[in-house]
């Protein structure tokens, strides 16, 4: 699977939106974007995921340039719950059993 | 459902003990793993199973064995704790068909001293 980079934390005013950013430049043609966050140490949470096009779900939407070597992640309106630590991730549908290859992700942190 | 459950949810294990964490899903999953997340970093792949009784190695599986007699419940065995093992747990599961999301449990923190 691809490799993934993500900063490693941000800042967001709450209600407004967060945008993260992710950066997998060596994505090939059957790999998936899956964004999954980790609130305090919980298990991960899957958010969304796409191949090229956009996707929004009733959490956030999914923007995939249109060469796919970049995404990001939109919170439209962050809530002090959205702070947590938010991981892209890139899979194949190939890659059967080796699930999720997780990096360190970008602890986003909302404030009042 | 009940999803993923995972027991116990904190362990103190003295160097040398064995144990076992134990994962069950009720939702007909083919697919299971477990991973450990030392702090500050992110969640590292140990054994994985596409099915009863077939599984493989992760990417750190030193250390724990696995068996898949079901389709509900996939345990870790830790054979001899050592406190590089010190860690928390999270076992997830999803189904085989299509591009599904993964769902994980809230996750076993142990530590071994």
């Amino acid at each position: 699977d691809a490799k993934t980079t993500q900063p490693p934390s941000m800042d967001c005013a709450e209600g407004r939106a967060a945008n993260l950013p992710c950066n997998h430049s060596t994505i090939s043609g059957n790999e998936y974007v899956y964004w999954y966050r980790q609130i305090h140490s919980q298990g991960p949470q899957y958010i969304i995921h796409g191949l090229k096009n956009n996707e929004t779900n009733e959490m956030a939407s999914l923007i995939i340039t249109e060469d796919r070597k970049s995404s990001t992640l939109i919170l439209p309106h962050a809530t002090l719950r959205d702070t947590a630590v938010y991981y892209c991730i890139v899979r194949s549908l190939n890659n059967a059993g080796n699930m999720l290859t997780f990096g360190g992700g970008t602890r986003l942190m909302v404030k009042p | 459902n009940a999803g993923v459950t995972q027991t116990p949810k904190f362990q103190v294990l003295k160097t040398g003990q064995s144990m076992t964490l134990q994962c069950a899903q009720d939702m007909n999953h083919e697919y299971m793993s477990w991973y450990r997340q030392d702090p500050g970093m992110g969640l590292r792949l140990i054994h994985y199973s596409v099915g009863a009784g077939i599984t493989d190695q992760g990417e750190v599986p030193n250390g724990y064995n696995v068996s898949r007699s079901t389709t509900e419940d996939f345990p870790l065995r830790l054979l001899s704790a050592a406190p590089s093992q010190t860690s928390v747990y999270f076992c997830a599961s999803r189904r085989t068909e299509g591009n599904t999301e993964a769902f994980f449990g809230q996750g076993t923190r142990l530590t071994v001293v």
